[in-house]
């Protein structure tokens, strides 16, 4: 059975930092590529970040460029996604996604998603 | 970048109507590939749909996509209880805003 799971979320100050994790089991990890996405209190999913299967290409959101960074260790079977410079904006529930296809190319989909971890950001 | 808007904003409908859900693209999408997702309060959202019109694996067949270039459309035959929720549509790096089916 595929699963995937996020931890790491907490409450932070603004211009704190997080580390999230992913942990996926049931699939081949080191073989999909995988995108965090987040959804702020009452609103819609927004795409933050992805990763290619060996972690050789990442791709970041405006929004979110030059403050978080995605990564994978593929011999652990996680994902990863460190925010820094946080901002009230960032406060949200962030879930991993597994991908099907190339979103860099336009042609992809997500086929499991985590329960997602809870970021707060107070000033 | 593509931008996807989805309509109606909010559905209300009795079990066992039928819903159909519009999403609009800004440019044509190439090869169909466009996905719907189904979200409930408290979860992931949850893969309906992808490639337009392919159900993902243990999806019932009262979920039916359509659609190419612009215009793609999400089906709800005979609406379940357990179908009330919000549904969005999704391509590349962009989510559509979402469409919220509640009951009448």
């Amino acid at each position: 059975e595929v699963q995937v799971s996020e931890s790491g979320g907490g409450l932070v100050q603004t211009g704190g930092s997080l580390r999230l994790s992913c942990a996926a089991s049931g699939f081949t990890f080191r073989s999909s590529a995988m995108s965090w996405v987040r959804q702020a209190p009452g609103k819609g999913l927004a795409w933050v970040s992805g990763i290619s299967a060996t972690g050789g290409s990442t791709y970041y959101a405006d929004s979110v460029k030059g403050r978080f960074t995605i990564s994978r260790d593929n011999s652990k079977n996680t994902l990863y996604l460190q925010v820094s410079s946080l901002r009230a904006e960032d406060t949200a529930i962030y879930y991993c996604a597994k991908h099907v296809g190339y979103c860099s190319e336009g042609s992809c989909y997500f086929d499991y998603w985590g329960q997602g971890t809870l970021v707060a950001v107070s000033s | 970048e593509t931008v996807l808007t989805q309509s109606p904003g909010t559905l209300s409908l009795s079990p066992g109507e039928r819903a159909t859900l519009s999403c609009r693209a800004s440019q044509s999408i190439s090869n169909s590939y466009l996905a719907w997702y189904q979200q409930k309060p408290g979860q992931g959202p949850r893969l309906l749909i992808y490639g337009a019109s392919s159900r993902a694996t243990g999806i019932p067949d009262r979920f039916s996509g359509s659609g190419s270039g612009t215009d793609f459309t999400l089906t709800i035959s005979r609406l379940e209880p357990e179908d009330f929720a919000v549904y969005y549509c999704h391509h590349s790096w962009t989510f559509g805003q979402g469409t919220k089916v509640e009951i009448k």
